[in-house]
């Protein structure tokens, strides 16, 4: 059975653009969830979507965004770029249907963004 | 203060250890309470999984959640170069979907 697969797994980029992150769930899978990873913060949940819809969202600027599509892949969109934004974003994939009860994320190996 | 606080290390222990790592939440909240392992360039993958208080043992590795203190601990016994890796703790409550709260991470190397 594939993993999460994230593409693409580098891209460096300046400051103002913006970027496209895609993941690809485990198959059956139908939520994913985004998290960012610093060295500074650690590992910060950006949001989650199920069935197309974004069912948890966390603290961050409007500049992130996400979308899932009928195939549960999902795209994570960060928009006029920061210095802060250099991070490892991590996406995962959840077989569980519900928000509540066990709930385990398997996670990809990440795309890492260097913003310059 | 962050919900959860983990030592960032790094710890480094010879080979054959027993490795205690750590975690305190201040969220009561939390109700599943799980152990990640990362190596270098890789994503998280996961350890250990508990629901609420109690032991889980898995080989070499035991996960104990202590609700009453808002602690959690993960024990690796006879520890081998190959668990040299960041583990970093997570938990969530009840229906908050695929939203985790980390703890920063330890660094663990183990020596041959």
């Amino acid at each position: 059975k594939a993993g999460v697969t994230q593409t693409p797994r580098y891209l460096i980029k300046t400051r103002g653009q913006q970027v496209t992150l895609s993941c690809s769930p485990i198959s059956g899978h139908r939520s994913v969830s985004w998290y960012q990873q610093t060295p500074g913060q650690g590992l910060q949940f950006l949001f989650e979507y199920f069935s197309e819809t974004q069912r948890n969202k966390g603290n961050f600027p409007g500049r992130f965004s996400g979308r899932q599509f009928s195939n549960s892949r999902s795209e994570m969109n960060v928009s006029t770029l920061e210095l802060g934004d250099s991070a490892l974003y991590l996406c995962a994939s959840s077989g569980q249907t519900t928000g509540t009860g066990a709930n385990v994320l398997t996670f990809g190996a990440g795309s890492r963004l260097t913003v310059l | 203060q962050k919900e959860v606080e983990q030592d960032p290390g790094p710890l480094s222990v010879p080979e054959g250890a027993i490795v205690s790592l750590n975690c305190t939440y201040s969220n009561s909240a939390f109700q599943y309470f799980m152990w990640y392992r990362q190596y270098s360039r890789k994503g998280p993958e996961l350890l250990m999984y508990t629901y609420s208080s109690g032991n889980k043992e898995d080989g070499r590795f035991t996960a104990q959640v202590d609700k009453s203190s808002k602690y959690i601990s993960l024990f690796i016994r006879d520890s081998q170069p190959s668990d040299s890796a960041t583990y970093l703790c997570a938990m969530r409550t009840q229906n908050q979907g695929g939203k985790l709260i980390f703890g920063q991470g330890t660094e663990l190397s183990v020596k041959p």
